[in-house]
């Protein structure tokens, strides 16, 4: 079936440090792909996505690039800051026959240190 | 705008009490969900509507029942609570499903804990 698998936590880095968390999917049709960022004691904000192959999202310095070939949407950042401490969790979205299907990975503890 | 607001914030129940929480959103949008959080388990779809007047159950339905029979507001209902639905519960509305639309607003979120 469909599913998000994205890279076990907690992740501690260094501030300007750089990032990056693992995000592979399974799908049987073309799904959309999202990163979102739970910050604490909040709910859940749309960071980036992408809706096709070989697209990348963007925002926030926060990159992350739709490979169809290799099933992945990694999020990555040069140089985080103490302020990017959060939960981050990748995502898909497929729509079929006008429904729709959302898929959650478990989640990404990053912690930035000054 | 006040965007997805969720009521309450907080709530304790005691095992076989029955809640609603109460979801409203005023951005217009068409979908709205309902999820549930818990450690490890990242957000796990629990109902969700495609419209005023529609609703269809997600991953983990049982327990939960929904309604929504204004387009701003979807409401989940536990009618009898158990520990296991102990956690952290939150919306979610979106305008469509196309493009730019295909974006969900998550509210605050609701803890409840069920002794």
């Amino acid at each position: 079936g469909d599913s998000v698998t994205q890279m076990e936590g907690p992740v501690t880095l260094s501030e300007e440090a750089f990032l990056t968390i693992n995000c592979t999917y399974t799908a049987t049709g073309y799904p959309s792909l999202f990163w979102y960022v739970q910050y604490p004691g909040e709910g859940l904000q749309l960071l980036l996505k992408a809706t096709k192959a070989d697209d990348k999202g963007s925002n926030k310095g926060f990159e992350a690039t739709y490979r169809k070939e290799t099933t992945s949407f990694h999020l990555e950042k040069g140089s985080v800051q103490v302020s990017d401490s959060a939960v981050y969790f990748c995502a898909l979205s497929i729509t079929q026959g006008g429904s729709e299907k959302l898929v959650f990975g478990k989640g990404t503890k990053l912690t930035v240190n000054p | 705008n006040a965007g997805v607001t969720q009521t309450p914030k907080f709530r304790v129940l005691k095992t076989g009490q029955s809640m609603t929480l109460l979801c409203a959103q005023d951005m217009n949008h068409e979908y709205m969900y309902w999820y549930r959080q818990d450690p490890g388990m990242g957000l796990r779809l629990i109902h969700y509507s495609v419209g005023e007047g529609t609703t269809a159950k997600g991953e983990v339905p049982d327990g939960y029942n929904v309604s929504r029979l204004k387009k701003q507001n979807f409401l989940l209902g536990l009618e009898s609570a158990a520990p296991s639905q102990t956690s952290v519960y939150f919306c979610a509305s979106k305008k469509g499903l196309a493009g730019w639309y295909n974006e969900q607003f998550f509210g605050p979120g609701t803890r409840l804990t069920v002794l």
